[in-house]
């Protein structure tokens, strides 16, 4: 089955960038997206389509994918940004959706 | 407001089955195909199962399939997972979510708040 590679964690202080990386095989025909969920809640989706915003979601949010690697980027980092972040695709191969491990991202 | 509210979940014996439900409301709910997502405790998101919009189309994870059944009811609005066979490690809390199509591609766009299923003797 088809696997997606997060780091497990990120640091960052506030005020910096954190930038999370979400790999695989031949990724590059993959389409990301990425889902933000805090302690004891349900996710959230926080960028689709690789790099597109929901409604609602701040512009320090943003997403690339490019060669073997999606990244999700959060800019001008806050401390309510500390969640965990997964990265989500669907292999066409298995018919199967596909999380990744996820990232937690701590605000120093 | 897009509402999705799980139920049926709670305490089940190894080997037992259970039903989820997901009530749907605030969007026209046979337009979307729906999925099931589950998070054990202390772990990360799984995907456990898919349904298209008039149930043409259904795909499991492969550690489901066999022991779980997804359905739909779409004049109920509603949407269930047939669990079967349980066992210890499907112990988790089950997402319903609703599947939006892009000019793209498809994506998660709302998550219910979850239902704990726990499977222990």
């Amino acid at each position: 089955s088809y696997v997606l590679t997060q780091p497990p964690s990120v640091s960052v202080a506030p005020g910096q960038t954190a930038r999370i990386s979400c790999g695989g095989n031949n990724f590059g025909s993959k389409i990301v997206h990425w889902h933000q969920q805090k302690p004891g809640q349900a996710p959230v989706l926080v960028v689709y389509d690789d790099s597109g915003r929901p409604s609602g979601i701040p512009e320090r949010f943003s997403g690339s994918n490019s060669g073997n690697t999606a990244t999700l980027t959060i800019s001008r980092v806050e401390a309510g940004d500390e969640a965990d972040y997964y990265c989500l695709v669907w292999d066409t191969d298995s018919d199967h959706w596909v999380f990744g491990g996820g990232t937690k991202v701590t605000v120093l | 407001e897009v509402q999705l509210v799980e139920s049926g979940g709670g305490l089940v014996r190894p080997g037992g089955s259970l039903r989820l439900s997901c009530s749907a409301s605030g969007f026209i709910f046979s337009n979307y195909s729906m999925n099931w997502v589950r998070q054990a405790p202390g772990k990360g998101l799984e995907w456990v199962a898919s349904i298209s919009t008039r149930s043409t189309y259904i795909y499991y994870a492969d550690s489901m399939k066999g022991r779980f059944i997804i359905s739909r009811d779409n004049s109920m609005k509603s949407l269930f997972l047939q669990m079967n066979s349980l066992r210890v490690e499907d112990t988790a809390i089950y997402y319903c979510v609703r599947e939006f199509i892009s000019t793209r591609s498809y994506y998660f766009d709302y998550w219910g708040q979850g239902i704990l299923v726990t499977v222990s003797s």
